[in-house]
C-alpha cells in the first residue's frame, strides 16, 4: 500500500485534456518534497516525464504539465494522442519512512 | 546518449542467488548515483537498492540483508547481487540513474534514465 494514492485509471478521447492526481500527506508531498511523474508504455521501461513537480526533461512534448498544491500534485496530458495510452507514476520521498516511493500508478486510456 | 544495459536475469528456485549486472555508457559513470528497481508481474514501481557516488548505500527494507548493491566504475557497471531469493522477488529489475543533490535523506532525488530491466523469475 503507497503513500502516495492515484486513481487507478483516466480516459479521455483524442485531442482531450485529462489529468492525473497524486495525492500524499504532510510528510512526503505537502512536506513539500519533489514529485515527479514517470511515463511506462505497456511493455516497456518506464521513462522521466516530469522532474520537480513541473520541470520537462528535453525531448517530452509541452503536451504534458505538472503542478502542485499542497499535500497533492497533478499530470495534465492536453491534447491527448493515441501514443499516450500508459501507465504513469509519480514518485516522491517520505521522511516518516525514510523512503523513496512511488505511487501505485494509473493507466490512461485513449478512447 | 545515456544508455543503461541489464543482464543476468533468470529463474531460480526459491533460497537461490542471482548476480545482475547494469552496463552503463553515454555518461561520466563515476559522477552519478545508480539504483535498481523493480516492478512485479501486473504490479507497480518499487525502488530497491542505491549506491551513491561516494560509495553511500540504501536499500529498501523489503530486501535489506538479502540484496548487495555495488558497483565498478572502472568497467562503467553496477550490480545487484540477489541471495535468499523469495517467489515475491519475481520481477523486472531496471537500473536507473538517479539525479538530485543533498544526499539520500534530502529527499530531492529521482530516475531519470531507465534500462530496459532483466526478469528475475523465482520459483516456489
Amino acid at each position: 500500500q503507497s503513500v502516495l494514492t492515484q486513481p487507478p485509471s483516466v480516459s479521455g478521447a483524442p485531442g482531450q485534456t485529462v489529468t492525473i492526481s497524486c495525492t500524499g500527506s504532510s510528510s512526503n508531498v505537502g512536506a513539500p518534497y519533489d514529485v515527479h511523474w514517470y511515463q511506462q508504455v505497456p511493455g516497456t521501461a518506464p521513462k522521466l516525464l516530469i522532474s520537480r513537480d513541473s520541470n520537462r526533461p528535453s525531448g517530452v512534448p509541452d503536451r504534458f504539465s505538472g503542478s502542485k498544491s499542497g499535500t497533492s500534485a497533478s499530470l495534465a496530458i492536453t491534447g491527448l494522442r493515441a501514443e499516450d495510452e500508459a501507465d504513469y507514476y509519480c514518485q516522491s520521498y517520505d521522511s516518516s519512512l525514510t523512503t523513496y516511493v512511488f505511487g501505485p500508478g494509473t493507466r490512461v486510456t485513449v478512447l | 546518449e545515456v544508455r543503461l544495459v541489464e543482464s543476468g536475469g533468470g529463474l531460480v528456485q526459491s533460497g537461490g542467488s542471482l548476480r545482475l549486472s547494469c552496463a552503463a555508457s553515454g555518461f561520466t559513470f563515476s559522477s552519478f548515483a545508480l539504483t535498481w528497481v523493480r516492478q512485479a508481474p501486473g504490479m507497480g514501481l518499487e525502488w530497491v537498492a542505491i549506491i551513491g557516488t561516494g560509495g553511500g548505500i540504501y536499500y529498501a527494507e523489503s530486501v535489506k540483508g538479502r540484496f548487495t548493491i555495488s558497483r565498478d566504475n572502472s568497467k562503467n557497471t553496477v550490480f545487484l547481487q540477489l541471495d535468499s531469493l523469495r517467489a515475491e522477488d519475481t520481477a523486472v529489475f531496471y537500473c536507473a540513474r538517479w539525479l538530485g543533490s543533498g544526499g539520500y535523506y534530502a529527499g530531492t532525488y529521482y530516475f531519470d534514465s531507465w534500462g530496459q530491466g532483466t526478469l528475475v523469475t523465482v520459483s516456489s
